[in-house]
């Protein structure tokens, strides 16, 4: 049993850039959820994806981040024109359907935006 | 809306001794709870849950909770502190029924005194 993994561990990328993340949730989970650290903080809740379909999206989304999840397996967090704020660790967690409450997180991406 | 309290952003106690780690919610439904550990540059580790049944629950590594719906609490324990133990304690919940999106709490670091 693999575990939920994220690419790149580590982004470094320059005010105004677009960047791409890529979460592969356990195979036979449906639910996907992207969420955001910054330091000093709790994880922050961004989206969530059933399967293919994204069900809700926080208020911390702004227009500048865009999830899919094309086929219900992996998905793909992309933040255009970055800016410092931007600056955190992102996290995704899958779990196996509605049902269950068990969140499995990956290992993050942590991205600096300079 | 649901929130999460962890008092203190700093605990510290000597190998041995017990780990108490405070965590309340504010709900005006009792939410499903959790407990995760992250280690250094490493994703979140579920440690612990409460959603239904007995309201103390024992988790991984030798650490427990109760949950006490009058308190609105559910502080995380353990009787006898490990070297290992450092690092950063979430608590975390999620409303019944809903869409199971995790909120957590700021986080409390943990250090161990040799």
């Amino acid at each position: 049993d693999t575990g939920v993994s994220q690419d790149p561990r580590h982004k470094i990328t320059k005010r105004g850039q677009n960047v791409t993340f890529r979460c592969d949730p356990i195979s036979e989970h449906n639910r996907l959820y992207w969420y955001r650290q910054t330091l000093g903080q709790g994880p922050e809740f961004l989206t969530y994806f059933q399967n293919e379909a994204q069900l809700e999206k926080s208020r911390l989304l702004s227009d500048r981040f865009s999830a899919e999840r094309p086929k219900g397996s992996f998905s793909t967090l992309e933040i255009q024109r970055t800016e410092q704020g931007d600056s955190a660790m992102y996290l995704c967690a899958s779990s196996r359907d509605k049902s269950s409450y068990e969140q499995y997180f990956g290992p993050g991406t942590r991205l600096t935006v300079t | 809306a649901q929130s999460v309290t962890q008092l203190g952003s700093h605990v510290s106690v000597s190998e041995g001794a017990l780990v108490l780690l405070r965590c309340n919610y504010s709900s005006s439904v009792p939410p499903y709870l959790f407990w995760y550990v992250q280690y250094p540059n490493q994703g979140l580790q579920l440690l612990l849950k409460y959603t239904t049944g007995a309201t103390l629950v024992k988790g991984i590594n030798g650490f427990e909770a109760e949950f006490k719906k009058s308190e609105t609490s559910f502080h995380l324990t353990k009787p006898s502190a490990h070297m290992s133990d450092a690092a950063e304690y979430f608590c975390a919940a999620a409303r019944s029924g809903a869409n199971s999106k995790l909120t957590f709490g700021k986080g409390i670091t943990l250090s161990v005194r040799p």
